[in-house]
């Protein structure tokens, strides 16, 4: 049962337009939510979480919005530039950020 | 250095042996979790140490699988008698507090079952 899903597997943007990560999830009980950048051979590096009382949070070129109501969630670059070619994953949690529970990810290119 | 650290970064055995992998979080993170990436998969979480607390090991595939973390330092896992489907990147993370704060990951242990 996948509780997280990331249904779009890769993405190709070109440089200077908005990259759209989507992210949807089956279990109401998430109140935590966070999206991780992983470069190959590296460990996922944080990016930017949302609480479910709120429905955007913004940190420079990345916003993350939240619809509870359709259990979804998406990642808005702007610009996109070619070093945010990584694999992104959204991940969810109920109380806090422990026991994350992951997408399988979606892999972004941006190209110059 | 500043971050999460583990080793071996790689390691390949033969099925049937035991592994031990090793994660050293970063200092006064009272927090520490391991997960599992099986290839083309999310990650998967497989435990989480919180202070002195009883460790939380609803995630553990099978009682091959062990954890153990000396106070609020180091944290081995120990996969028993490996089987294929063992292979995997097995990731450990770090946070400060009791879920307050996001976790910080080490590059992982990429383990091959022969």
């Amino acid at each position: 049962d996948q509780q997280v899903k990331q249904n779009s597997p890769s993405l190709s943007v070109q440089e200077g337009r908005i990259s759209i990560l989507n992210c949807d999830y089956t279990n109401s009980m998430f109140d935590y939510f966070l999206w991780y950048k992983k470069y190959p051979a590296e460990g996922p590096t944080f990016l930017i979480s949302i609480s479910s009382i709120k429905d955007k949070n913004e940190d420079g070129r990345f916003t993350v919005f939240l619809n509870k109501s359709a259990k979804h969630l998406s990642l808005h670059i702007v610009p996109s530039q070619p070093g945010d070619s990584a694999v992104y994953f959204c991940a969810a949690s109920v109380g806090g950020f422990q026991k994350l529970v992951f997408g399988t990810g979606t892999r972004l290119l941006v190209s110059p | 250095g500043a971050g999460v650290s583990q080793s071996p970064s790689n390691k390949v055995t033969e099925k049937g042996k035991d592994v031990e992998l090793r994660c050293d979080p970063i200092s006064g993170h009272t927090a520490l979790y391991w997960y599992r990436q099986r290839l083309g998969q999310g990650l998967e979480f497989l435990i989480y140490f919180q202070g002195n607390s009883a460790p939380d090991k609803s995630g553990l595939p099978s009682d091959r699988f062990s954890a153990e973390r000396t106070g609020e330092s180091v944290s081995t896992l120990t996969i028993q008698r490996t089987q294929q489907e063992d292979s995997a990147v097995y990731l450990c993370a770090s946070s400060q507090g009791q879920g307050g704060q996001p976790q910080h990951f080490g590059d992982g242990t990429r383990l091959s079952i022969l």
